[in-house]
């Protein structure tokens, strides 16, 4: 298994452009997050799925979207990027119930100019 | 909402023990988790807590006080390679996490 792969690794984005933060799960996790973490702080939850065709809000949604259309996929969507995105952007899954593990995706690096 | 509290940063000799001390304040708490977290790198779980008292996994082991709002994670045996940092999370409905800031563990020989 691979476990949760997140594209890209790093990107520079300029103010007003958008991009798509994809996550991936090969362990047919029902629950998805995404996560942000700015420097020497802990994560914030971002948005949340429980299955296909589910989402929700995290702590901090403001710019941003995602879409659950499969179990194994959850893409992170910024439109009008700000500086204040710039943070490193950690995809997890959890098999739900009564496993609360999450499991981490290696993170995307965001650089927002 | 939600707070989580945390000290910010520990040295300690190799061999030593550490204690990281955690107070929460959040609504839905199900329970406490601990993910370790090396630079760079994403979080790895290390240990959770649903019950009040004391859990074991080998070197460490964690504790809750849902009374006190309290839990604390303990490093025995420190090794070079627990060097980082180490963060609580409040687990709320649906698995969602609320981390606390973390707390860096520097270990020296």
């Amino acid at each position: 298994n691979a476990g949760v792969t997140q594209t890209p690794k790093f990107r520079i984005l300029k103010i007003g452009q958008s991009m798509t933060l994809q996550c991936t799960q090969d362990m047919n996790h029902n629950y998805m997050y995404w996560y942000r973490q700015d420097p020497g702080m802990g994560l914030k939850l971002i948005y949340y799925s429980v299955g296909a065709g589910i989402t929700d809000k995290g702590e901090v949604p403001n710019g941003y979207n995602v879409s659950r259309s499969t179990t194994e996929d959850f893409p992170l969507r910024l439109e009008l990027a700000a500086p204040s995105q710039t943070s490193v952007y950690f995809c997890a899954s959890s098999p739900g119930g009564r496993e609360e593990t999450q499991y981490f995706g290696p993170g995307t690096r965001l650089l927002v100019l | 909402g939600q707070s989580l509290e945390q000290p910010s940063e520990v040295t300690a000799v190799e061999g030593a023990i550490v204690q990281i001390n955690c107070t929460y304040q959040t609504s839905g708490f199900y329970g406490l988790s601990w993910y370790q977290q090396h630079d760079g790198g994403a979080p790895t779980f290390l240990s959770y807590n649903a019950l009040d008292g004391l859990e074991e996994t080998g070197r460490f082991s964690s504790f809750l006080s849902r009374s006190d709002s309290y839990g604390y994670l303990l490093l025995q045996e420190l090794q070079m390679k627990d060097s980082a940092s180490y963060f609580c999370a409040a687990v709320r409905g649906n698995n969602r996490l609320a981390f606390g800031k973390g707390n860096q563990v520097v270990v020296i020989p």
